[in-house]
């Protein structure tokens, strides 16, 4: 049973150009995070997505970034016009039901951008 | 503001020891609290989940307790090995918005040899 998949692992963009990271939930998960580390920092929740349905983007920055779980294919976080500040790892993260409560929340090995 | 606090920062013990991480949070109202491990470069595992009526959870070496009432967590680590080199990380939820972890910036531990 494969887990959270991300890719790319690592990603290099000159500025102002854009970025994609894709997340593939685990198997029966429909239920998707993305957090982003920035560089000796917490991770910082960005959005939650359920199936085709944004449920909380409170994290989001307003502007340049997006993020859609469509019904068929992975998840996907969009950066545009990338700037330095973008640089970090950015973790997809799924779980079967709301990941509230006692129910574990499982997070991909990661995509780290570099903006150059 | 709901915060997670974590101490120490980093520690260093030698292989075979034992060693407790501690966690404040200023989380409200609690849900739950994880603690998870990274290791450098990857991402987080799932260590531990408590929700608010646990008072300890184990999972093989690793021991995590809580006291919702001071709002405090530790997790013991006992008889370490250096695979267990790694950030612990400590992340509490709110009760309004449960699936939002708010993660602490976690403890470097390394075992040496």
């Amino acid at each position: 049973n494969a887990g959270v998949m991300q890719n790319p692992r690592h990603l290099v963009r000159r500025r102002g150009q854009e970025a994609r990271l894709r997340c593939s939930p685990m198997k029966g998960h429909s239920h998707v995070y993305w957090y982003r580390q920035l560089p000796e920092e917490g991770l910082k929740f960005m959005v939650y997505l359920q199936k085709e349905n944004i449920i909380d983007e409170s994290g989001m920055p307003k502007e340049r970034f997006s993020a859609e779980f469509p019904k068929e294919g992975p998840s996907i976080l969009r950066i545009q016009q990338v700037v330095r500040g973008d640089s970090a790892a950015y973790f997809c993260a799924s779980s079967p039901t709301d990941g509230g409560g006692g129910n574990t929340i499982y997070f991909g090995e990661g995509s780290w951008l570099t903006v150059v | 503001k709901n915060q997670v606090e974590q101490s120490p920062q980093s520690l260093i013990i030698l292989e075979g020891k034992n060693c407790t991480l501690q966690c404040n949070y200023t989380v409200s109202p609690f849900s739950n609290l994880r603690w998870y491990k990274q290791d450098t470069g990857r991402g987080p595992v799932s260590l531990t989940i408590m929700t608010f009526s646990e008072n300890t959870k184990s999972n093989g070496r690793y021991t995590a307790t809580l006291d919702a009432d001071t709002k405090q967590s530790s997790l013991h680590i006992t008889a370490s090995q250096l695979s267990d080199s790694a950030s612990y990380i400590c992340v509490v939820s709110a009760m309004d918005s449960s699936y939002k972890l708010i993660f602490g910036s976690g403890t470097r531990l390394l075992v040496r040899p």
